[in-house]
């Protein structure tokens, strides 16, 4: 089955600064990986997502990038800012189920 | 309707106690997914239907936890005699399709404390 595996899993920047968060995926079948932020006892929301199509997405200051053959995609969050604080979680999907990532804690500092 | 509903926000129960959880899917949306989530703040995979039919059991521990998904009744998750270690939020999530690129929406979650 599918695994997903997500680095770092706590992440501190200074505000301004960019974030990456990177993960794996096992099942060459995936083919559409969402990122969901998660904040402080709220429900996971949707940030970006990219299929397995595309090499790379980008909405405002938060792109994704996907790479098919090594199998990993990563988050890219530009220009920090205090409300990025907070859980963010990778996904890979393949048809009937969708796998989480353990989550990565982003503290921005000020 | 346009979100996905989940109740009750917070349920306790003790140990050895019965609980069950209540999801309504986005109107339209075929397939319903339930997540667990504990403290360490991972993600379990239980169940998806796809309408009333089980689609993918494999996360579910089966001799406790059971769920459903009837015609026009809300989706259920039951756990039997709890235990403290299904102390956790609980999350539904539905989606249009299974086509890979559809959307998960989550709905607000439900807390089981088990004391």
């Amino acid at each position: 089955g599918e695994n997903v595996e997500q680095h770092p899993s706590t992440l501190s920047v200074q505000e301004g600064d960019s974030a990456v968060i990177k993960c794996t995926y096992s099942d060459s079948a995936s083919n559409y990986f969402p990122w969901y932020k998660q904040e402080l006892g709220k429900r996971p929301q949707l940030i970006i997502d990219i299929r397995s199509n595309v090499g790379e997405k980008k909405d405002q200051r938060i792109a994704v990038t996907l790479n098919k053959t090594a199998k990993h995609f990563s988050l890219h969050i530009t220009e920090t800012q205090p409300e990025d604080s907070a859980v963010y979680f990778c996904a890979a999907r393949r048809d009937d189920k969708i796998i989480f990532g353990k989550g990565t804690r982003l503290h921005i500092l000020p | 309707g346009e979100e996905v509903a989940q109740t009750p926000k917070h349920l306790v129960r003790g140990e050895g106690q019965k609980a069950k959880l209540y999801c309504a899917p986005i109107k339209g949306h075929s397939y319903v997914f339930w997540y667990q989530q504990v403290l360490k703040n991972e993600f379990k995979f239980l169940i998806s239907f796809q309408n009333e039919n089980v689609f993918d059991e494999t996360g579910m521990p089966k001799e406790r936890f059971s769920a459903k998904c009837l015609p026009n009744s809300p989706c259920s998750l039951e756990i039997q005699a709890t235990k403290l270690e299904d102390s956790a939020v609980y999350f539904c999530a539905s989606s249009q399709s299974h086509s890979g690129a559809n959307v998960l929406t989550f709905g607000a979650g439900s807390r089981l404390t088990v004391l």
